[in-house]
């Protein structure tokens, strides 16, 4: 069945510093999405990305969507305390069925 | 946050003993999952609902089933608790907008579940 492999599994940053996360899927993707996971919280909803190539720009975070539409990845620039927590890619199977990545955990440190 | 709510939050319960979780949302949304959430595997799904009395079965369905009688509500049954299905167990859900591509989902607060 379609997997989605995301990387790194962890990563310890300095404040300040940047993150990126990559996801990477084993077929073509209509769509990806990203979320957010706080220590000791819910998945929350951050971005959809459809199109071949596609950038978007939330803030301090990056987003991409690959040309082959196979991988996406997210980058967040000058890393805060508030950036804490684990990151999540999903891919859309089907109409309503969603595969997640195995998700990044990012630690800053002050 | 979007209005859902699961039940119990925490639950330690023995094994073998049947537990139901509930899933209830105030959002009139139709499709409505569960996933259980371990460390080093992310989220994965359980079980999904695609309208009232329509599931289907996710990835790590064994040892689970799940029933949804009004749009509202997603229980979700393990028939014998076994300890490798203390975990935590997050509800959520998603609707297709008429003329939109994006159906994000929602997830509820989660229920730490321990089977000793």
């Amino acid at each position: 069945g379609q997997q989605v492999m995301q990387i790194p599994q962890y990563q310890h940053v300095q404040e300040g510093e940047d993150f990126t996360t990559y996801c990477n899927s084993s077929t073509t993707l209509s769509n990806i999405q990203w979320y957010k996971q706080r220590p000791g919280g819910h998945p929350v909803f951050l971005i959809q990305l459809v199109k071949s190539g596609e950038v978007k720009k939330q803030k301090r975070l990056t987003f991409q969507f690959g040309e082959a539409k196979k991988n996406s990845s997210l980058h967040i620039t000058a890393t805060q305390t508030t950036d804490v927590g684990t990151y999540f890619c999903a891919a859309i199977s089907g109409t309503y069925k969603y595969i997640f990545g195995t998700g990044t955990r990012l630690k800053v440190l002050a | 946050d979007a209005g859902i709510t699961q039940s119990p939050r925490h639950k330690v319960t023995e094994t073998g003993t049947p537990v139901t979780l509930r899933c209830h949302q105030t959002e009139n949304h139709r499709y409505m999952y569960w996933y259980r959430q371990d460390p080093g595997h992310g989220l994965r799904l359980i079980h999904y609902s695609y309208g009232v009395k329509d599931t289907d079965k996710g990835e790590v369905s064994d040892g689970y089933s799940v029933s949804r009688s009004k749009t509202e509500d997603f229980l979700l049954t393990l028939e014998s608790a076994t300890s490798s299905q203390t975990s935590v167990y997050f509800c959520a859900i998603s609707e297709i907008p008429t003329g939109g591509a994006s159906y994000e989902q929602y997830f509820g607060p989660g229920t730490r579940l321990t089977v000793t």
